[in-house]
């Protein structure tokens, strides 16, 4: 079965440090990785996603995640955040193949604060 | 704006109402998703619509009924809800081709259901 785990509920960081958001996954066979934000009363927009290829995917509003298939994660960062990047995090998996007709499994969400 | 336009954006009801939620998608996307959003909870898959065909439906209570006319729109008609079904309910598409899906999902800005 798939499973997406984030460990924390609540990151805090200072404006202008760099900020992590943990994910780990369980998926049987190769994983589709995805990471998305909803800002207050909005639905989810996609910020990144992995497929195949390097480990290191970039993003939009600059962030990146790195998929590291040993440990199975995809922490998401970005190396100088701003106040406007506070919102609600989602890491999603999906099992990769032709026979994928989408069931995307969703983490509960990690929501990052970042004071000024 | 993400191309997928939902309505209403509120909604109240009873009990005893019959209520429908709509989805539009403008990005010629043939795959249509209804997610649940609880708080506190992870997004629940609700249901998949692929090619108009539902692929998908995660024992949802038969009170939501799906409903697909075409590749542009979907439909959650809902009747006898239970209070504990008030939520945020997001729509969302996606394209999906010979190898499976790979993309990501667009989702609308959700309608937020109150059930009195």
């Amino acid at each position: 079965a798939q499973s997406v785990a984030q460990p924390e509920d609540q990151v805090n960081v200072a404006e202008g440090n760099p900020l992590t958001v943990k994910c780990t996954y369980s998926v049987s066979g190769n994983p589709y990785l995805f990471w998305y934000v909803q800002y207050p009363n909005r639905g989810l927009q996609f910020l990144l996603k992995y497929i195949t290829g390097d480990n290191l995917v970039k993003g939009s509003y600059g962030f990146e995640a790195e998929f590291n298939k040993s440990q199975t994660s995809f922490h998401l960062k970005k190396p100088s955040a701003l106040v406007s990047d506070s919102a609600l995090y989602f890491c999603a998996v999906r099992r990769g193949g032709s026979s994928n007709t989408g069931k995307l499994i969703f983490g509960q969400g990690t929501t990052l604060q970042v004071k000024p | 704006e993400t191309g997928v336009t939902q309505t209403p954006r509120h909604l109240v009801m009873g009990m005893t109402n019959k209520k429908s939620l709509k989805c539009e998608q403008h990005l010629g996307h043939n795959a249509m998703y209804w997610y649940k959003q609880s708080a506190k909870k992870p997004l629940e898959l609700m249901f998949v619509y692929s090619l108009e065909e539902r692929v998908e439906n995660n024992s949802v209570p038969s009170r939501f009924s799906p409903e697909c006319p075409n590749s542009s729109h979907l439909f959650l008609h809902l009747h006898t809800l239970q209070p504990e079904d008030s939520a945020l309910y997001l729509c969302a598409s996606s394209r999906l081709g010979a190898g499976g899906l790979t993309g990501e999902l667009f989702f609308g800005e959700g309608s937020r259901l109150t059930v009195l």
